[in-house]
């Protein structure tokens, strides 16, 4: 059981260029969700996903695209990357609400991105 | 919105020690997420609370959540360097929510 999978695990980025943070979660779990983890600032939400086809902004969403095609993987995009998103990033995976409460959130290891 | 304030802000303890990290909300909690992070690495789920009044442990970490649904904390007891690291509160926002507002994070230190 693989749980959350993030890749790639570091990226330096020109500003300018584009990437794609991928996530990926085998747990059949409805939620996904993207952080961004600055320091002395915590982890702060960028978009969330209920499910296949559907997408909401979080916090900070300006500068970043996600999409939701299938149950399993919630690609982040940074489309022309900026300084201000070096950060680490984190997926999150869980099963909806709706199955009960008190559902675990589970994350990946994180993204280390560098923005130059 | 929510806020989550966590205190200390930093600690460092002696091996052996107790300790207590703090996580206090601007609003009402509907489910709090305490996690570990060591430098470099995810974010480890260690408890969930969601009952005014719950308490849980795991092996030597105890979480409370006070009644009025505001106030958490997470004690460890007799400290051992495997504890090092980030503790990090995560509030659920919105009854049902499955998305977290985040406290700062804690660092904590244990020296032998």
């Amino acid at each position: 059981n693989a749980g959350v999978t993030q890749t790639p695990k570091f990226q330096v980025l020109k500003t300018g260029q584009s990437m794609t943070l991928q996530c990926a979660q085998d747990m059949n779990h409805e939620y996904m969700s993207w952080y961004r983890q600055d320091p002395g600032m915590g982890l702060r939400l960028i978009h969330y996903s209920v499910g296949a086809g559907i997408t909401d902004q979080g916090e900070v969403p300006n500068g970043y695209n996600v999409s939701r095609s299938t149950t399993e993987d919630f690609p982040l995009r940074l489309l022309s990357a900026a300084p201000s998103q070096t950060s680490v990033y984190f997926c999150a995976s869980s099963y909806s609400s709706f199955r009960g409460g008190g559902n675990t959130i589970y994350f990946g290891e994180g993204s280390w991105l560098t923005v130059v | 919105s929510q806020e989550l304030e966590q205190s200390p802000q930093s600690l460092i303890v002696q091996e052996g020690k107790n300790l207590t990290i703090n996580c206090t909300s601007s609003k009402t909690l509907y489910g709090l997420y305490w996690y570990k992070q060591k430098y470099g690495e995810g974010l480890i789920f260690l408890m969930m609370l969601q009952k005014g009044g719950e308490e849980k442990s795991h092996e030597k970490i105890t979480a409370k959540l006070d009644e009025k649904k505001q106030q958490s904390s997470l004690h460890i007891t007799a400290s051992q360097p495997s504890h090092a690291g980030i503790y990090l509160c995560g509030a659920v926002p919105i009854q049902g929510a499955q998305k977290l507002v985040f406290g700062q994070g804690t660092r904590l230190t244990i020296n032998p």
